[in-house]
């Protein structure tokens, strides 16, 4: 059974960089099938895509993103990783990985892991 | 601010059948598979509609999809307390050079 399980500070300063790890067990982060993507939602609102990442490091971000963002991947640890710079309380959210099939579907969903932007 | 709308909420007794909308356009559902999404309080998200009308494994048939040109529709027959929820549509948006994925506004099922 696939798993994904984020990891990282639940609490960033503002202006600092958010780093946040995805661990996959049960199956390849090197598979040719899917690609690996974060995703967001602040207290009490709605998903927001932040970007997503091919084995090969192909990448996609969303554009009000993209200044701030880059996400990597480490084949060799089965690890995807997600950094956001410039934080503000903005970005304060639950951070969910995933695994993206098809057209960007995100179909596996780790629990989430809330990070705060707080002085 | 999402592009695909959908009603903030809808409601019905055990047993009975809910509607949820989705609304979009041609760069979004127009011309992309759209999916569903439910998320129950205080949990992740969980794929429930795939490629417009598909259910993953372990997905019961009371919940079924659908889309016509921009908009999209996820149906929940035979209500549940369980299916209390949020749930989410989502596609892919080419509107942007690079594209994007884009969820959508989100609905409140409650059950009476």
């Amino acid at each position: 059974q696939l798993q994904l399980q984020e990891s990282g500070p639940g609490l960033v300063k503002p202006s600092e960089t958010l780093s946040l790890t995805c661990t996959v067990s049960g199956g390849s982060i090197s598979s040719s099938s899917y690609y690996w993507g974060w995703i967001r939602q602040p207290p009490g609102k709605g998903l927001e895509w932040i970007g997503s990442i091919y084995y090969s490091g192909s990448t996609y971000y969303n554009p009000s993103l993209k200044s701030r963002v880059t996400i990597s991947v480490d084949t060799s640890k089965n690890q995807f990783s997600l950094k956001l710079s410039s934080v503000t309380a903005a970005d304060t959210a639950v951070y969910y990985c995933a695994r993206l099939s098809g057209t960007m579907t995100p179909d596996y969903w780790g629990q989430g892991t809330l990070v705060t932007v707080s002085s | 601010q999402s592009v695909l709308t959908q009603p903030p909420s809808v409601s019905a007794a055990p047993g009975q059948k809910v509607t949820i909308s989705c609304s979009g356009s041609s760069s979004n559902i127009g011309n992309n598979y759209v999916s569903w999404y439910q998320q129950l309080p205080g949990t992740a998200p969980k794929l429930l509609i795939y490629d417009n009308n598909k259910r993953p494994s372990g997905i019961p048939d009371r919940f079924s999809g659908s889309k016509s040109g921009t908009s999209a529709t996820l149906g929940i027959t035979g209500l549940q307390t369980g299916d209390e929820a949020d749930y989410y549509c989502g596609t892919w948006d080419s509107s942007l050079s690079a594209g994007l994925y884009v969820f959508g506004t989100g609905t409140k099922v409650t059950v009476l």
